[in-house]
């Protein structure tokens, strides 16, 4: 099985800050990698497919890259309503694997 | 609109079975590969398996943890796909989501989610 690695856990950040948060493979994935984002309570939202596309309706402030076995999701200005833990998902190969999430909190 | 709604969740003993509904709205059921994912209290995202379209041969895929005890299944029909779990167990206490897979794109990912239904596994 594809070991999805996300760092860091978590992270303190202010409106406005540019956040990076990154996602290792275990073995090559091609750009088969997904990103979605959960608030508290709520179901996983659908960012970005492919590595870098964005899903309809997303704004652009997010963003994706990467290609292989290391990745990026980088938030470009921090809102409020950025605030929330971010997964990835590798859908290369079965069975598909998340990685344990990013915690992005209030500073 | 696209729309995903999860039912059939509830307290169950273990060993016993249950069954959840992944109800489909607002697009063509039957185009689209499901996904099923599930969220302990207080963790992370965990996979659990997967029904191809039709187009595909409906097959389907599972997480090692569920492999032999859970079954999905779908009834293009109805727009419905459906989660068996079998010989449950406390671990799969979770919040189960259905979401769809979109095959337009290399690969199976994922495009919407439903709302989640809860899964208590206790005597």
């Amino acid at each position: 099985d594809i070991q999805m690695t996300q760092s860091p856990s978590s992270l303190s950040a202010s409106v406005g800050d540019r956040v990076t948060i990154t996602c290792r493979a275990s073995q090559g994935i091609s750009n088969y990698l997904a990103w979605f984002q959960q608030k508290p309570g709520k179901a996983p939202k659908s960012l970005i497919y492919a590595a870098s596309s964005l899903q309809s309706g997303v704004p652009s402030k997010f963003s994706g890259s990467g290609s292989g076995t290391d990745f990026t999701l980088t938030i470009s200005s921090l809102q409020p309503e950025d605030f929330a833990t971010y997964y990835c998902q590798q859908y290369n190969s079965f069975p598909f694997t998340f990685g344990g999430g990013t915690k992005v909190e209030i500073k | 609109e696209v729309q995903l709604v999860e039912s059939g969740g509830g307290l169950v003993q273990p060993g016993r079975s249950l069954r959840l509904s992944c109800t489909a709205s607002g697009f063509t059921f039957g185009d689209y590969g499901v996904s099923w994912v599930r969220q302990a209290p207080g963790k992370g995202l965990e996979w659990v398996g997967f029904i191809r379209s039709k187009a595909y041969g409906g097959t389907t895929e599972y997480a090692a943890s569920v492999k032999g005890r859970f079954t999905i299944s779908r009834e293009d029909s109805k727009s419905i796909a459906y989660l068996q779990l079998n010989s449950l167990k406390t671990e799969d206490t979770a919040v189960y989501y259905c979401a769809r897979n979109n095959g337009y794109t290399p690969g199976w990912q994922i495009d919407y989610w439903g709302q989640g239904t809860l899964v208590t596994v206790s005597s």
